[in-house]
């Protein structure tokens, strides 16, 4: 159980056009996703977090209009990187949880994102 | 704040070989501790986890005992193979999200 699912795996894009990330729990509610950025060889810096129905919570130095979260159901959410530019080159990784465990989250495979 | 500190890789170990990989923590309260794994071209994968003092979690072949005196959670396996290889993650959550070390990349040669 938990599954969480993202897509697409990999998405090659022109400078300067917008991008969609889906984010999908599978077979459980998850009231609370996550959005990671990693780096190569590095560790996962989080973007943001989104609670059903609300507007996302951004991290410091994430541009929140850059990157538009929307978690709209309790098994969807999406990042679009709105203009993409190479520098937002990356692999973008989603995680959910349940409600009241945020603690435990189940992460999704992620997604390259290589912006030409 | 919190954070997570990793002894950092590589590490290349033989098939069969010991392994330990340390990470130490620092946090108010008292967190829940994990290790995640990382295979390549993929996202993590909980490995396992401890929500207090002295549990201890195991997964795998995988242990990790949680030691609040030390504050430290290191992850050990007695006999590792290839499969194993990949990019292991200490974590910690308290009363924030999910806190990251950054990873140590194991690799196992037959």
């Amino acid at each position: 159980g938990a599954v969480v699912s993202q897509h697409p795996s990999r998405v090659i894009c022109k400078s300067g056009t917008s991008v969609k990330i889906e984010c999908r729990s599978l077979d459980f509610q998850a009231t609370t996703m996550f959005w990671y950025r990693q780096f190569p060889k590095q560790s996962l810096m989080l973007m943001a977090t989104s609670n059903e129905g609300s507007k996302a919570t951004y991290e410091q130095g994430v541009e929140k209009d850059k990157f538009l979260i929307n978690h709209a159901s309790l098994t969807l959410s999406t990042l679009t990187v709105t203009s993409a530019h190479p520098e937002d080159s990356s692999f973008y990784i989603c995680s959910a949880s349940l409600l009241g465990h945020t603690d435990t989250q189940y992460f999704g495979p992620g997604t390259r994102l290589t912006v030409l | 704040g919190n954070s997570v500190t990793q002894m950092e890789g590589p590490v290349t170990l033989s098939e069969e070989a010991f392994l330990t990989i340390n990470c130490t923590y620092t946090a108010t309260g008292y967190p829940s501790l994990f290790w995640y794994v990382q295979y390549p071209g993929e996202g993590l994968q909980l490995l396992l986890k401890a929500t207090k003092a002295d549990d201890k979690g195991s997964n795998k072949g995988f242990e990790a005992t949680y030691r609040k005196e030390t504050t430290s959670f290191h992850l050990e396996k007695g006999s590792v193979q290839v499969s194993d290889s990949a990019v292991y993650f200490c974590a910690l959550s308290g009363n924030t999200p999910l806190v990251f070390g950054k990873g140590t990349r194991l690799s196992v040669i037959a």
